[in-house]
């Protein structure tokens, strides 16, 4: 079975500090992605990247960055300078195929809540 | 336009009543789907439609109906529920249905059953 594990289940911190959200799975797949979504308090899942199995490059959007390390089964998800806007529930999801085989579904990790303190 | 539209934000029912929650979408997307989220857990997967027809049902009770009208339209029919079934229902879309699509939640309909 594929299986996605976020083990922190909250995390606090303090305005302008760096903070990084871990993120390991498990898949018998060679060809799979990899998500980040972010839950605000408002409910709705922004999507935040997409990486696939086989681009293990880092990627930079602002204060975000990601580290993938397939060697690890990583996809650690860090954001510099945190803000207080950064307080949400952060998911880690893998696209996995459901059991017919004919469609692909996500599968979520538990979630780290990001507390941000002013 | 990159949203999904979910109605309502807040239901409360009871037990023996039939209600729907609405989702749309006009981004052409062809994939539509339905998720559970209890508080404090990660969204689970209910139903998938790929081009207006049902691809995936992950064994959820008959209480629950979800139809697809057109491409742009997602409604899950609840009747006869549980309190056990108050959760955030979640609907999102996406492009296809391969791996590499990346979904787009609604804000959800909170439910609470009573």
């Amino acid at each position: 079975a594929q299986k996605v594990t976020q083990a922190q289940t909250e995390i606090s911190v303090v305005e302008k500090e760096d903070v990084t959200l871990d993120c390991v799975y498990e898949t018998r797949d060679t060809t799979y992605y990899l998500f980040w979504y972010k839950q605000p308090p408002s409910g709705e899942l922004v999507f935040l990247i997409r990486r696939n199995s086989f681009d293990e490059q880092n990627e930079i959007s602002g204060r975000y960055s990601w580290n993938f390390q397939k060697s690890t089964s990583s996809f650690n998800f860090t954001i510099t300078a945190s803000q207080v806007v950064d307080s949400a529930v952060y998911f880690c999801a893998l696209s996995e195929r459901n059991s017919g085989g004919s469609n692909y579904k996500l599968t979520f990790g538990k979630g780290t809540l990001l507390t941000v303190n002013p | 336009d990159t949203e999904v539209t979910q109605t309502p934000k807040h239901l409360v029912m009871g037990m023996t009543n039939k209600k729907s929650l609405k989702c749309e979408q006009h981004m052409g997307h062809r994939a539509m789907y339905w998720y559970k989220q209890k508080a404090k857990k990660p969204p689970e997967l209910m139903f998938v439609y790929s081009y207006e027809k049902l691809s995936i049902n992950e064994s959820v009770p008959s209480r629950f109906s979800p139809e697809c009208p057109n491409s742009s339209l997602l409604n899950l029919h609840l009747h006869a529920l549980q309190p056990e079934d108050s959760a955030l229902y979640l609907c999102a879309s996406s492009a296809g249905t391969t791996m590499n699509t990346e979904a787009f939640f609604g804000q959800g309909t909170r439910l609470t059953v009573v």
